[in-house]
């Protein structure tokens, strides 16, 4: 079974220029999250989605992220524009609705703002 | 706002050594969950506890939920180098909201 797809691996932009990241998560999964993961610190969740619904996106925030699910299957997340506090790595992890919550993370995408 | 804290934050000790890694908080979580992470990968799931009191054994990794669900420990025996990583503990919200609540993480270090 194919893990949580994310891309691209790394991202090194300039400040101000847009940015996109993109997660395809294990396949049946309804529940998908982006998580923004600073260096030794524990995930912070920025939005979740049950099916192509975001149901918690309180910590997003939405002057200069979005994000969409549009049929409920793969996400892209985007910053524009991008500061310098964005570098950081931003995580994709899934779930099935059966589970406690266990989630299922992708690789991340490692995101430099020089 | 519910919130786990972690300690120690850092440790680093030799191959062999025995350690355990506390997941503290003030609120009931209705499951919890143990992760490891290594340099360039997302977090992978190791355990996840539900019942107050529960032990699990994952080979040399002992995982507690305490009585009241308010507390979580990782006990490692015979540490390796392998077992070097950010541990990470996650508590499932009262009421299962969908929300995973994060510690800050225990990083750590096993030298040879």
């Amino acid at each position: 079974e194919a893990g949580v797809v994310q891309s691209p691996r790394y991202k090194i932009i300039e400040k101000k220029q847009p940015v996109a990241f993109w997660c395809n998560p294990i396949s049946g999964h309804n529940t998908l999250y982006w998580y923004l993961q600073n260096l030794g610190q524990g995930p912070e969740l920025l939005i979740r989605y049950e099916n192509e619904e975001a149901v918690d996106d309180s910590q997003l925030p939405k002057d200069r992220f979005s994000a969409e699910r549009l049929k409920g299957v793969d996400s892209t997340l985007k910053i524009q524009p991008a500061e310098l506090g964005d570098s950081a790595v931003y995580l994709c992890a899934s779930s099935a609705s059966s589970s406690y919550n266990e989630q299922f993370f992708g690789p991340g995408t490692r995101l430099t703002v020089l | 706002t519910q919130l786990l804290e972690q300690s120690p934050q850092f440790l680093s000790i030799q191959e062999g050594e025995n350690l355990t890694v506390y997941c503290n908080s003030s609120s009931v979580f209705s499951s919890l969950q143990w992760y490891r992470q290594e340099p360039g990968e997302g977090p992978v799931l190791l355990v996840t506890v539900v019942t107050g009191g529960e032990v699990k054994k994952l080979k040399r990794l002992t995982f507690q939920f305490g009585d009241a669900r308010k507390d979580s420990s990782l006990h490692i025996t015979a540490a390796q180098p392998g077992d070097t990583g950010l541990y990470l503990c996650a508590g499932d919200g009262s009421g299962n909201t969908g929300k995973l609540i994060f510690g800050q993480g225990t990083t750590l270090q096993v030298k040879p």
